[in-house]
């Protein structure tokens, strides 16, 4: 099974300022790697697919990039509402795997 | 809009069975790829299982694989998932998803239904 680990597992950040998370599999992807923001007490959401392509109605400040086994999302002056659980998943090696989380939270 | 209603799930005691659905809506849901995933208490997200959109084809993670199957009643716009044989491990919240590619399998899941709480217990 391909290992997704993300770091940090929180990050404490103010409104405005830049995020950057990161994602590193156990075995090289490619681009294969997906990411999703879960809000509280909701389904997660697609954010980014291939690494770098934004999903239907995803913000610009929402960017990816990376590939092989080391992966970065960033999120480029966080609103209020960016404040969520953030997971990786490749689709490379079955089974698909996700990572453990980002959590960001207010500082 | 797409939505994903997700109904059934609830409490059940080790070995039992539970059955529930997922109503699609908004979309040509013949046209797509479904899967089932699962969120276990203060845990991440694992991938369950996948149906192609004529629902001929099914693949299962090894933890359930033989104990769940999906399927789908594209007449109906409507996912299955027949839990058997649950165990304590099975206890998650359970998301249907949509597969982002219409047409074919990418494996990323575009849509997710609003969760349906499955609790395994004596």
């Amino acid at each position: 099974e391909n290992v997704l680990t993300q770091s940090p597992a929180t990050l404490s950040m103010s409104p405005g300022e830049r995020a950057t998370l990161t994602c590193g599999a156990s075995q090289s992807v490619g681009t294969n790697i997906a990411w999703y923001q879960q809000r509280r007490g909701q389904a997660p959401r697609l954010l980014i697919y291939d690494a770098s392509n934004r999903a239907t109605g995803i913000p610009a400040r929402f960017s990816g990039s990376g590939s092989g086994t080391d992966f970065t999302l960033t999120i480029s002056g966080l609103e209020p509402e960016d404040f969520a659980v953030y997971y990786c998943q490749q689709r490379y090696n079955w089974p698909w795997t996700f990572g453990r989380g980002t959590k960001v939270e207010i500082k | 809009q797409v939505h994903l209603v997700q109904s059934g799930g609830g409490a059940v005691q080790p070995g039992g069975s539970l059955r529930f659905s997922c109503a699609a809506s908004g979309f040509i849901f013949s046209n797509y790829t479904m899967h089932w995933l699962r969120q276990a208490p203060g845990k991440g997200l694992e991938w369950v299982a996948v149906i192609s959109s004529d629902g001929t084809n099914t693949y299962y993670a090894a933890a359930v694989k033989g104990r769940f199957t999906i399927s789908r009643d594209n007449s109906k716009n409507t996912l299955f998932l027949q839990m058997n044989g649950l165990t304590n491990d099975d206890t998650a919240l359970y998301y249907c998803a949509r597969d982002h590619r219409e047409g074919g399998r990418s494996y990323y899941f575009g849509y997710w239904g609003q969760g349906t709480l499955v609790t395994v217990s004596s």
